[in-house]
């Protein structure tokens, strides 16, 4: 069974940068998925962050493009999250998950870290 | 891109049913088959319910029914049942890429 697991700082301080990684296990990262981050402020909805294909090609949401990157390292099976400049309005949940190539949907997800942003 | 749209909240009574919209544009939605939903529970992650509008994963029950019409796709839960109180969010396939997600809706099982 595929397992998705986030990891990294729960308190980032305001204009510096957030760096999130998820470990995949169960299954391989050189699949023919997208693996991506969703956020989801406290009690709000969620919002798509971006995703990346194991070759390295990544798509961006175009409002926070300015500010993301996300890397992948196969040999660790593992993807990277980064988001700079950031302000307490990027806190959230941020979830790492697979995105099927095909019918380009969420099929896993991990089970979200809580990142706040805080002097 | 803004977010598809959905009502806050949608209520209805054991055995009854209820739908959920989702609407969006001629870019999103209305161009593409890729809409899903998810179910959300308090303090965990969503589940996939619902793919490419109405195609339900292994294990979900057919209670769930998803359809689209223009730039509007809709989420039915039939015979409503006490464990499907919850949020749920709609997603759509946006182009070039990118995924869009709806604004979320309370479900309540009065």
């Amino acid at each position: 069974q595929l397992q998705l697991q986030e990891s990294g700082p729960g308190l980032v301080k305001p204009s510096e940068t957030l760096s999130l990684t998820c470990t995949v296990s169960g299954g391989s990262i050189s699949s023919s998925y997208y693996w991506g981050w969703i956020r989801q402020p406290p009690g709000k909805g969620l919002e798509w962050i971006g995703s990346i294909y194991y070759t390295g090609s990544t798509y961006y949401n175009p409002s926070l493009k300015s500010r993301v990157t996300i890397s992948v390292d196969t040999s660790k099976s593992h993807f990277s999250l980064n988001l700079s400049s950031v302000t307490a309005s990027d806190t959230a949940v941020y979830y790492c998950a697979r995105r099927s190539v095909t019918t380009v949907t969420i099929d896993y997800w991990g089970q979200g870290t809580l990142v706040t942003v805080s002097s | 891109q803004s977010a598809l749209t959905q009502p806050p909240s949608a209520s209805g009574s054991p055995g009854q049913s209820v739908t959920i919209s989702c609407t969006g544009t001629s870019s999103d939605v209305g161009g593409y088959k890729y809409v899903s939903w998810y179910q959300q529970d308090p303090g965990k992650a969503p589940k996939l319910i619902i793919y490419e509008v109405s195609k339900r994963p292994s294990g979900v029950p057919d209670r769930f029914s998803g359809s689209k019409s223009g730039n509007t796709a809709s989420l039915t839960v039939s015979g409503l049942q006490a464990e499907d109180e919850a949020d749920y969010y709609c997603s759509s396939y946006a182009g070039s890429n990118n995924m869009i997600f709806g604004t979320g809706t309370k479900v309540t099982v009065l």
